[in-house]
């Protein structure tokens, strides 16, 4: 079946400019994840949806930063008045959401969308 | 706070050599850790993780909790096995991942 997918896969924008990003997640999978990923490091927890509630926006960096899911399937990753500083891979995740005391379901990472503000 | 270090940016060996890269953590609990890895032009796939105990690809890592260490390991290295490599930890029933920096691993003909 499709895995999860990102649009666009290469924006640039001006400084100052608002962007939006998308992800669609692998059908039926309940939780949906955000991550940022800066050239040589590792992804970056930003939030996490489990279907359309945002439970945790604590990686979110500013108040620029605004992640909405608002069917619980589809999300948007908005940042407005972009800065240089944002410029990253965005890294999209979903999982099935059956966590136990045990163990952590897997995420399964869509292709990332690369944000270069110029 | 949660911490993966992966000291090692880059890693090359040459094939059929044993390759081990490096992971610590740090965190007081007892955390789940994973492998992870992005082979070029390829999205982020899991690789393994240490609740599973499997071996993956001829991959192994084992847990040392004394250590705080979570290495992965393989006796021969293939040249397919060339790629950017993350170490990851979350914590039981929770859904955040927090990754170490990644190590290019880089198997050489």
């Amino acid at each position: 079946g499709a895995g999860v997918s990102q649009s666009p896969r290469y924006k640039v924008a001006k400084r100052g400019q608002d962007v939006a990003l998308r992800c669609d997640p692998i059908s039926g999978h309940v939780s949906l994840f955000w991550y940022q990923q800066a050239l040589g490091q590792g992804p970056e927890f930003l939030t996490y949806f489990q279907n359309e509630a945002q439970l945790d926006k604590s990686g979110l960096p500013s108040d620029r930063f605004f992640a909405e899911r608002p069917e619980g399937s589809v999300s948007t990753l908005k940042i407005q008045r972009t800065q240089q500083e944002d410029s990253a891979v965005y890294l999209c995740a979903s999982s099935r959401g059956r966590n136990t005391d045990f163990s952590t379901d897997t995420q399964y990472f869509g292709p990332g969308t690369r944000l270069t503000v110029l | 706070a949660q911490r993966v270090t992966q000291p090692e940016k880059l890693l090359s060996v040459f094939k059929g050599a044993p390759v081990e890269l490096k992971c610590n953590y740090s965190y007081s609990g007892s955390p789940e850790l994973f492998w992870y890895v992005q082979y070029s032009r390829q999205r982020l796939q899991l690789l393994l993780r240490h609740i599973s105990r499997e071996s993956i690809k001829g991959f192994t890592a084992d847990l040392n909790k004394g250590e705080t260490s979570f290495h992965l390991k393989k006796p021969f290295a293939q040249e397919e096995d060339s790629a950017m490599y993350y170490c990851a930890l979350s914590l039981y029933n929770f859904n955040k991942f927090y990754f170490g920096s990644g190590t290019k691993l880089n198997v050489k003909p």
